[in-house]
């Protein structure tokens, strides 16, 4: 499986909203709604930001929101913060138990 | 309290064997429903699913890599191993273990943990 398509960076000032995508296909993003997407501070693991294409785990802020559209997943973050700079992931099912992982998405504010 | 701690060798020759464990405390992989995954990450570059294995001891694997990859539990002593033969210094990168089914389904990643960065190198 070939990996989804995210842009390699975006950037906006805080207060701002920004949006990623994540473009798959209709064998991953497109046939199932089994996407999440992650952030990642440099030198630290992973955490799921959302789950589901729209769920936030508990203790994720309410300024992240997920939405999914054909084969394209989107994750916005509003009333942007210095805190959100990182890198974002988006991961989506494959079909035949296996999952794809996006290229990333490095998020700067400005 | 969730943690998973990957543990394996830093350093490996080409063409050898990769064997690496997760040890993790705070849940069980007996209990239904709950897995544990393997994903690595070249340095600068983007996640790679590797391969889960569930509470039933069914296991799944990269397509791309399923070839080289064999996991496995300990359900007793709370570990998982991920062995890769015929490392390549491609294969160069940090491996994490990150339990899903608890949060939505399987293929959710809720934990993770610090990640191990193997090279290959001669």
């Amino acid at each position: 499986q070939s990996a989804l398509t995210q842009p390699a960076s975006v950037s906006g000032s805080p207060g701002q909203s920004i949006t990623i995508s994540c473009t798959g296909t209709s064998s991953d993003v497109g046939s199932y709604n089994v996407v999440s997407w992650y952030q990642q501070h440099p030198g630290k693991a992973p955490k799921l930001m959302i789950y589901e294409g729209s769920k936030r785990p508990s203790g994720v802020s309410n300024r992240f929101s997920g939405s999914k559209s054909g084969n394209t997943a989107s994750l916005t973050i509003s009333g942007l913060q210095a805190e959100d700079e990182a890198d974002y992931y988006c991961c989506s099912y494959a079909g035949s138990s296996t999952v794809v992982f996006g290229g990333g998405t490095k998020l700067t504010v400005l | 309290q969730v943690t998973l701690r990957e543990s394996g060798p830093a350093l490996v020759k080409p063409t050898q064997t990769l064997t690496l464990t997760c040890n993790f405390f705070g849940f069980s992989l007996s209990t239904s429903g709950m897995c544990v995954s393997w994903v690595r990450q070249p340095p600068g570059k983007a996640l790679e699913w590797l391969a889960l294995i569930d509470w039933e001891d069914d296991k799944y694997y990269s397509t791309s890599l399923k070839t080289r990859l064999t996991i496995s539990k300990d359900t007793s002593r709370n570990q998982v191993a991920l062995t890769m033969t015929n490392m390549d210094p491609v294969d160069t990168a940090t491996y994490y273990c990150a339990r899903s089914g608890v949060i939505g389904g399987r293929y959710y990643f809720d934990s993770w943990g610090q990640g191990a960065l193997v090279t290959v190198s001669s």
